[in-house]
């Protein structure tokens, strides 16, 4: 059964370090995003991309930020200069279609010291 | 805006015995989308079951049932005769369908824990 897989499942970085957490979505699918988990709290939505663009972001999705799909199979989220607060667990998903079911990867725990 | 409520955050349980997940949610779309994902210990997030605003009909899948009562705005979750591996927290989530959106919106999840 097709799955997304993110890489690595766990990054350890200094604070203003930059950091890529990497992302191999479902083949077919057309739809990417990135979520976020800071532990024990709910799952937060930070940016959508189809088409080689972001369709939509949120307010936690500031300048620090950026995505990539740098080829046809990878899906990336920078982060350029690390806060504290960043230390959570980074989801990516993926659909077929806009409102179709989004499927998630295990997910990357960034830990910034 | 959208939200969506889990009064619950934390149930407790032996195992056999049924449980009901609540969901209450807030939307102004007149479509929308409902989902249930399942987060286990180990931190996958795990998709359960998707469900269109227009189709209130109950679902069951094996133990696990879901009631969706669009007149109070819920999308309640039962596992009937629960196991051990169902321990895991428990996420609501609602989507618009279109209208440039096509984020989830998640409540804040309910734990259960099932004790043999």
């Amino acid at each position: 059964e097709p799955e997304v897989t993110q890489t690595p499942s766990h990054q350890v970085t200094q604070m203003g370090q930059e950091v890529i957490l990497r992302c191999v979505p479902i083949s077919n699918h057309l739809y990417f995003y990135w979520y976020r988990q800071i532990l024990g709290q709910k799952v937060e939505f930070l940016v959508s991309f189809y088409n080689n663009e972001i369709s939509e972001k949120s307010e936690i999705f500031d300048d620090q930020f950026s995505v990539e799909r740098p080829d046809g199979s990878n899906f990336t989220l920078k982060i350029r200069s690390t806060k504290l607060e960043d230390s959570a667990m980074y989801f990516c998903a993926s659909s077929w279609g806009p409102a179709d079911t989004q499927y998630f990867g295990p997910g990357t725990r960034l830990t910034v010291l | 805006a959208q939200k969506v409520t889990q009064a619950q955050t934390e149930i407790s349980v032996v195992e056999k015995e049924d449980v009901t997940l609540d969901c209450v949610y807030e939307t102004r779309d007149t479509t929308y989308y409902l989902f249930w994902y399942k987060q286990p210990p180990s931190g996958e997030l795990v998709f359960l079951i998707r469900r269109n605003s227009f189709d209130e009909q109950n679902e069951i899948s094996g133990r696990y049932s879901w009631n969706f009562q669009k007149s109070t705005s819920s999308f309640n979750f039962t596992i009937t005769a629960s196991q051990v591996v169902d321990s895991a927290v428990y996420f609501c989530a609602l989507s618009p369908e279109g209208g440039g959106s096509e984020k989830l919106v998640f409540g804040k999840g309910t734990k259960l824990t099932v004790n043999p």
